[in-house]
């Protein structure tokens, strides 16, 4: 299958601080790109999801200003988690599509732990 | 909306025994769904997928599901499951035309020897 690389796979932070974690897309064209928040025990919550050249589309009860995803390409994703506070503490998962009707490839996802 | 519902939250197997898990899906118009494994320490991979046609859907590793569309249902079987089928299993779903995926809260399967 497809490649989805994420960087960092993990990252420990300072409360109040910004993290940037990256999805690459590296043998496709993602048109649309998802952004996933897994708590421990859970399953995979939908955050966002964003396509190439527009704004993202967040689910409800995710603040837009909080988490900032950029799509600026069709095999780059950046997901921003500003001002960072140990309750955001969590794993993150980038998954990249190409057209609707295909399934969609996972990124290793990033283990972000603020302190 | 669309949301899956997965019923079996942690099964335990011995090798050899058959696998069965529910996955159960609510919308009312085509979609496509997934099965996808995520093994200890690795991430997430597609198992099997179904858009169209015949219903009942072979995977890799010996894995298959069958879709019900009058059940909204979208089982995983495996006749004899390995020590190395010991994963996490999540369904998704979506809504045909829609890009949103949804995914079930997994089961976690463990395979003893």
């Amino acid at each position: 299958g497809a490649v989805v690389s994420q960087h960092p796979s993990w990252v420990i932070c300072k409360s109040g601080t910004s993290v940037k974690i990256e999805c690459r897309s590296l043998d496709f064209q993602a048109t649309t790109m998802f952004w996933y928040r897994q708590f421990p025990k859970q399953s995979l919550m939908l955050m966002a999801t964003s396509n190439e050249g527009s704004k993202a589309t967040y689910e409800q009860g995710v603040e837009k200003d909080k988490f900032l995803i950029n799509h600026a390409s069709l095999t780059l994703s950046t997901l921003t988690v500003t001002s960072a506070h140990p309750e955001d503490s969590s794993f993150y998962i980038c998954s990249s599509r190409g057209r609707v009707d295909t399934e969609a490839f996972f990124g290793q996802g990033t283990r972000l732990t603020v302190v | 909306a669309q949301s899956v519902s997965q019923h079996n939250h942690h099964v335990i197997l011995s090798e050899a025994a058959s696998l069965e898990l529910g996955c159960n899906y609510s919308y009312g118009g085509t979609v496509n769904l997934f099965w996808y494994v995520q093994y200890p320490g690795q991430h997430l991979q597609l198992l099997l997928k179904y858009f169209s046609g015949d219903p009942l859907v072979k995977g890799i590793k010996g894995f298959e599901a069958e879709f019900i569309k009058s059940k909204f249902s979208f089982n995983l079987r495996k006749p004899s499951v390995q020590w190395s089928d010991t994963a996490e299993y999540f369904c998704a779903v979506n809504a045909g035309g829609y890009q949103k995926v949804t995914f079930g809260i997994g089961t976690k399967l463990q395979v003893i020897p």
